[in-house]
């Protein structure tokens, strides 16, 4: 596969789940970011990783959990979510490096649904 | 802080004829700046990006983008729109007041081309 993959693409889950999302990218980035699109809203970066560490926590709920395990992989963990959490959940990489700037590469998204 | 505004959240065109979608943005410093697009059910797409050198540039798609720094834009152009460019579509501006790529994005501006 190339470029940035998401699974699942589709998940409903109730407030008392604990599901988690996964990415991978195969682009030999080293910098990986957590995203949430919702309807009508501006996209919302969640976390974000620079060589496996996190450099960025958005002011996110505790009930998402990223986890980092190496360069190329990104989970996003779910527990006792809300309603309103429902969304496009969407990953992306990129090179970072100092003085230097970098686009973004998005995955397909995982489109989430609390019930 | 670093932001971008899309004033029209729906731009109107008919196949054949030249498109425009507008971006202008807010920076301290030098800009570094992205476009994107979103097709249905799809993660973001990196079509092009402006960071130093001359103000016209080119990207994916035939799309192109002036960089216009008297008037703080950088409006996303073709020449000739298809209908299979319709999609949702992106401004975004680096952050530099992040040691990372953190990009802050637009609200987005849905682009619908008619037969």
């Amino acid at each position: 596969e190339t470029g940035v993959t998401q699974t699942p693409r589709h998940l409903v889950m109730g407030m008392t789940n604990k599901k988690s999302l996964k990415c991978e990218q195969h682009l030999g980035h080293n910098a990986m970011y957590w995203y949430k699109q919702s309807a009508k809203k501006p996209l919302e970066l969640m976390f974000v990783y620079s060589l496996e560490e996190r450099v960025e926590n958005n002011s996110v709920p505790s009930r998402f959990s990223p986890e980092c395990p190496n360069s190329s992989h990104l989970f996003l963990h779910l527990h006792t979510l809300q309603p309103e959490d429902s969304a496009l959940y969407l990953c992306a990489s990129s090179q970072d490096r100092m003085g230097a700037s970098y686009e973004q590469y998005f995955g397909p998204g995982t489109r989430l649904t609390v019930t | 802080a670093q932001s971008v505004a899309q004033p029209e959240d729906q731009v109107n065109v008919a196949e054949g004829n030249p498109l425009t979608v507008k971006c202008t943005y807010s920076v301290s410093g030098n800009p570094y700046l992205f476009w994107y697009v979103q097709y249905p059910n799809r993660g973001l797409q990196f079509l092009l990006k402006y960071i130093t050198g001359d103000n016209l540039v080119k990207g994916s798609y035939g799309f192109e983008a002036e960089f216009n720094k008297s008037q703080t834009s950088f409006h996303l152009k073709k020449p000739s729109a298809l209908v299979s460019d319709s999609a949702l579509y992106f401004c975004a501006v680096r952050d530099l007041n992040t040691g990372f790529q953190k990009l802050v994005f637009g609200t987005g501006t849905r682009l619908l081309v008619s037969p």
